[in-house]
């Protein structure tokens, strides 16, 4: 069955890079398409983009250009989601979610970041 | 970006009682191939969104039929006909239609 494993919680420092990871197992990851969310809790979603596992394809909102890199390991199934120069503003519970033909079908369960000195 | 308004921002209901839920957008989500990539998507408290409904009125996989979506444009309804007690939590539209995809402001169903 289909399966999104998200790494785990980070707790890091305002000004550095953390790297997340979401390992699928289940379906073709190599032809599929990723997407990564964020919500800082008790308020709503935001898209950050969407990268195809394909050919390692990207779109992004334009809020997170910058901000957000996505990428993809094929030979390990794995997505992964760059967040540079962060800040407490970027400190939330970050989703992969994959896309299926018409709608996001299968979601991570969550990664927690907390930016703090 | 695309505003979608979503009303009332938390709905008590009591087991069985049928409840709606409302969600506006600031434009046409109707795209030139005639498809309206409108969702709703139910968030338990902890946990990750679950989808319920996709284009508008089509069920998710696995999702009860107590559940139903309706609406054209930019007006569209959740309706949950009687509803249970792990339907709490809250609920969000989201669009796809105009990049980038947006969501609504959440919908936080609670149980008499």
């Amino acid at each position: 069955q289909v399966k999104l494993q998200q790494s785990g919680a980070e707790l890091v420092k305002p000004g550095a890079s953390v790297k997340l990871s979401c390992k699928t197992s289940g379906y073709t990851f190599s032809t599929s398409y990723m997407s990564w969310f964020k919500q800082i809790p008790g308020q709503s979603i935001e898209w950050i983009g969407m990268i195809y596992a394909g050919d390692g394809g990207t779109g992004y909102n334009q809020k997170f250009k910058g901000k957000a890199t996505l990428t993809v390991d094929t030979s390990s199934s794995t997505a992964y989601m760059d967040l540079s120069s962060l800040t407490t503003e970027d400190s939330a519970v970050y989703f992969c979610a994959r896309w299926e033909l018409w709608y996001f079908d299968f979601w991570g369960p969550g990664t927690m970041v907390t930016v703090s000195s | 970006d695309v505003v979608l308004t979503q009303t009332p921002s938390t709905l008590s209901a009591t087991i069985g009682q049928s409840v709606s839920i409302s969600c506006r957008s600031s434009q046409s989500l109707l795209d030139s191939a005639g498809n309206t990539y409108l969702y709703w998507y139910l968030q338990r408290p902890g946990q990750s969104p679950q989808l319920l409904i996709y284009l508008v009125s089509n069920l998710g996989s696995g999702v009860p039929n107590r559940f139903s979506g309706s609406g054209s444009g930019t007006d569209f309804t959740l309706k949950i006909s009687g509803v249970e007690a792990e339907d709490l939590g809250v609920y969000y539209c989201m669009q796809a239609t105009h990049a980038p995809l947006t969501f609504g402001s959440g919908t936080k169903l609670e149980i008499k």
